[in-house]
């Protein structure tokens, strides 16, 4: 699987946009890209997959440039309830189903 | 609906002494099953995923084992613990080939002491 990229730690402020980038530059053709999140002591939680058009669902946007080597997720308005360790992962279709989580980004949403 | 149960949420136990975690799931057939262990600040280490009954593969050394005697079923164990044992163990489910999403249990946090 491919290896990803992503900041420790960011900081928002409540209300505002949530960007939080990875970089994928390995990725292969038949690779998804995917995000979860984990809150405080819980298991994580998917967020939203793509493979290389923009997504968007009741959660989050996935936006993948068009060379696939990277992309954001973006919250709309965080919330205080969005501060989670967020897990970028990139996956084949096919095979192995696993998934292999990195150390993620740390995201705190400020008041 | 689908849902997945660990037990217990907690657990103490001294070094040497067996293990069994147990977790299961409800509302599907034919679960891809996973077991990840998280170390105190760490991320998600995958420890074990299964296909099918008695279908294990094991994705690193170490002094665990995992059994899927039922479809449903997925089961953690070790004959002797390591302080190293100690973390945070997450169940995970998956649907078939095409099913995208993982879901994930509550967690055991094991405490070797």
């Amino acid at each position: 699987d491919a290896k990803t990229t992503q900041p420790p730690s960011m900081d928002c402020a409540e209300g505002r946009a949530a960007n939080l980038p990875c970089n994928h530059s390995t990725i292969s053709g038949n690779e998804y890209v995917y995000w979860y999140r984990q809150i405080h002591s819980q298991g994580p939680q998917y967020i939203i997959h793509g493979l290389k058009n923009n997504e968007t669902n009741e959660m989050a946007s996935l936006i993948i440039t068009e060379d696939r080597k990277s992309s954001t997720l973006i919250l709309p308005h965080a919330t205080l309830r969005d501060t989670a360790v967020y897990y970028c992962i990139v996956r084949p279709d096919t095979g192995r189903r696993a998934l292999t989580f990195g150390s993620g980004t740390r995201l705190q949403v400020q008041p | 609906s689908q849902t997945i149960h660990q037990w217990p949420a907690t657990l103490v136990q001294p070094v040497g002494s067996p293990l069994s975690l147990e977790c299961t799931v409800e509302g599907t057939s034919n679960p891809n099953l996973y077991w990840y262990r998280q170390a105190a600040g760490r991320g998600l280490q995958l420890l074990f995923y299964s296909v099918g009954i008695g279908q294990i593969s094991s994705e690193v050394p170490q002094n665990l084992s995992a059994s899927r005697p039922q479809d449903r079923q997925f089961i953690l164990s070790s004959k002797k613990l390591l302080l190293s044992d100690s973390g945070f163990y997450l169940c995970a489910w998956s649907g078939l080939a095409g099913d995208y999403e993982q879901f994930f249990g509550p967690g055991t946090r094991l405490t070797v002491l």
